[in-house]
Order: structure tokens, then C-alpha cells, then sequence
């Protein structure tokens, strides 16, 4: 069971470069969403999904595109990288139970800098 | 979602307990209090959620005031491992979009 696998974990990119993080899980999760976190913050919500076919804005959507065309899989995608783009990028998945709480499941983040 | 209070930072020796504050006065009858811990910059780990009633787990356990309005995790035996930035969250049960703030830094001396 690998749980969340981000991929790459470590980038590059030029300004103006458009590059795909790539986010998987195997564990049937219908929700998954897309974090950045800068240093010395907490995380910040860009995207986020409750199911195939259906995305939403977080906080901080402006320069990402994301769709979910699977269960399993949410990619991340910089139209044109700019240096304030420069981040750790989480992606995470959940069940959606609102009954008891919820547990979420982080991935090992993917380090981009943009210069 | 309802906005939490941490300290900046706490110190413990290892072996001893650690008790990590968390206070969540606005928070709403539907809210549940998670915790959360970050050790370096790995992706965040689960560690336990609660409505009003103390909650323990393997890792910890959770304590809830009667009126909602502040939690404490505790983590009995605390060891290096647990040094790591701790956050207090607050949301709803779904817990679809949580709100990070900056946390607790949680260093664990010998």
C-alpha cells in the first residue's frame, strides 16, 4: 500500500515554464487536494476534488490548473512558472465520511523552485 | 472554519510528557479539533481528532475542555523522534479543507 506518491521530488523551472506534479493514491479516496507551504508557514489550500470529473478553488488557486479524471489520480499543473511559485507542493486524499472526523493523508511533498 | 491559538514554540526532555496547547474559542458545535505534526518538512501526519470528548491513540491522547474552547495533546513519553512542528486544527467532520496556521515547534532535549 504506498498511500499518496507525489512525483517529481525535486524541479527546476525557468520563468514562464509550465510544468505537471503528479499526485496518486491507492487507497479509493474520493477527496484530494493540493497544498503549497512556504518557509516558516503552515499550508495554504490551492485546489481541491470530491470525486472524479469534479474540482474546486482553495485559497491560493491563481497560476494552477488541476482535473481529476480518475479516482485515483490529481495533477497539478504551473501554466507559467513565476519565482513566487517557488514552494513545497503537498497533495493529500481522504475519504469523505462526516459522521465521525476524517483522517487525511499527506504525500512527502515535491520541492519546485522557479528561477 | 474556526481560527486556533498555538505557542510558537515549547521545549521538553525526553521521557517526559508533553503538553501542547491549543485554544479554539469560536469554534462551532459541527467543528472537530485535529491534530497534526510535520517532522522537517516531511508531509504532515495525522495524529488524532476529537468532538468533545477525550480521545487517545497510540500516539496521544486528546483533551478536550468542557465548554470547546481549548484542547491539549499530550504525548506521554516524548522522545526525539517528536520533535517536529505540531498543528491545532479545527474544522468540520469531512475535514475537507483544513486551515494550517503556523503551529507549535515541539523540541524534545535529552
Amino acid at each position: 500500500n504506498a498511500g499518496v506518491t507525489q512525483t517529481p521530488k525535486f524541479q527546476v523551472l525557468k520563468t514562464g515554464q509550465s510544468m505537471t506534479l503528479q499526485c496518486a493514491q491507492d487507497m479509493n479516496h474520493e477527496y484530494m487536494s493540493w497544498y503549497r507551504q512556504d518557509p516558516g508557514m503552515g499550508l495554504r489550500l490551492i485546489h481541491y476534488s470530491v470525486g472524479a470529473g469534479i474540482t474546486d478553488q482553495g485559497e491560493v488557486p491563481n497560476g494552477y490548473n488541476v482535473s481529476r479524471s480518475t479516482t485515483e489520480d490529481f495533477p497539478l499543473r504551473l501554466l507559467s512558472a513565476a519565482p513566487s511559485q517557488t514552494s513545497v507542493y503537498f497533495c493529500a486524499s481522504s475519504y469523505l465520511r462526516p459522521v465521525s472526523g476524517n483522517t487525511i493523508y499527506f504525500g512527502e511533498g515535491s520541492w519546485l523552485t522557479v528561477v | 472554519d474556526a481560527k486556533t491559538t498555538q505557542p510558537p514554540s515549547m521545549d521538553c526532555a525526553e521521557g517526559r510528557a508533553a503538553n501542547l496547547p491549543c485554544n479554539h474559542s469560536t469554534i462551532s458545535g459541527n467543528e472537530y479539533v485535529y491534530w497534526y505534526r510535520q517532522i522537517h518538512s516531511q508531509g504532515p501526519q495525522y495524529i488524532i481528532h476529537g468532538l468533545k470528548n477525550n480521545e487517545t491513540n497510540e500516539m496521544a491522547s486528546l483533551i478536550i475542555t468542557e465548554d470547546r474552547k481549548s484542547s491539549t495533546l499530550i504525548l506521554p513519553h516524548a522522545t526525539l523522534r517528536d520533535t517536529a512542528v505540531y498543528y491545532c486544527i479545527v474544522a468540520t467532520g469531512t475535514a475537507s479543507k483544513l486551515t494550517f496556521g503556523t503551529g507549535t515547534r515541539l523540541q524534545v532535549t535529552l
